[in-house]
């Protein structure tokens, strides 16, 4: 069965601390996408990337970094030198290859103190 | 270029009753999905639209129905409102050019839909 994992429940740091929130998947597709999006309190889900199975190359865009690595089914989100604007609930995602539906993990919720 | 909307934005609903949720998707985009976000949980995948047929269905009862229009808008029906239903009912749209998973999808603000 897909399953996605955020054993993460809550993340509390002070701005400029850099974060990591863990995600673990499991599959048994050999091709798959795996997702991770921003939630804030206004609700909308908003998407941030979109990695798929082959290619482990580690992703950055601006503070934002994601650590591939298929050995250990993880797709790892980082946020280096954390703002305030960054608190919000965090949503890992696998996409199922047959149904084209997302299966969500129960996201990290980080909080940013200044 | 217009983002997924959806409305309205919060309802209030007693149990028993039927309640029609509404969704645009993006401009260019021909696949709607439909997932409910219980407090404190993710999303869970309701049903995905393409092209006005249904294209597969979560784990919800047949009282949770759906339609997609001509201009690829899309519409959730819930009958026989229950007191677990209250969640947020979150719209995606994504091109449909991939397929095989492969697809973004992008999500509205949501409905917040409480039953009593």
């Amino acid at each position: 069965a897909q399953k996605v994992t955020q054993a993460q429940t809550e993340i509390s740091v002070v701005e400029k601390e850099d974060v990591t929130l863990d995600c673990v998947y499991e599959t048994r597709d050999t091709t798959y996408y795996l997702f991770w999006y921003k939630q804030p309190p206004s609700g909308e889900l908003v998407f941030l990337i979109r990695r798929n199975s082959f290619d482990e190359q580690n992703e950055i865009s601006g503070r934002y970094s994601w650590n591939f690595q298929k050995s250990t089914s993880s797709f790892n989100f980082t946020i280096t030198a954390s703002q305030v604007v960054d608190s919000a609930v965090y949503f890992c995602a696998l996409n199922d290859y047959n149904t084209d539906k997302l299966i969500f993990g129960t996201g990290t919720r980080l909080q940013v103190f200044p | 270029e217009t983002g997924v909307t959806q409305s309205p934005t919060h309802l209030i609903k007693t149990r028993g009753q039927q309640v029609t949720l509404r969704c645009s998707s993006q401009s260019g985009h021909n696949t709607v999905s439909w997932y409910q976000q219980a407090l404190g949980q993710g999303p869970q995948f309701i049903f995905q639209y393409y092209r006005e047929e249904e294209n597969g269905r979560g784990n919800f009862p047949p009282r949770f129905s759906g339609l997609q229009f001509p201009n690829y808008s899309s519409e959730l029906n819930v009958n026989a409102l229950e007191l677990d239903d209250s969640a947020l009912y979150l719209c995606a749209s994504s091109d449909g050019t991939s397929g095989g998973g492969a697809d973004t999808q992008y999500f509205g603000p949501g409905t917040r839909l409480t039953v009593l």
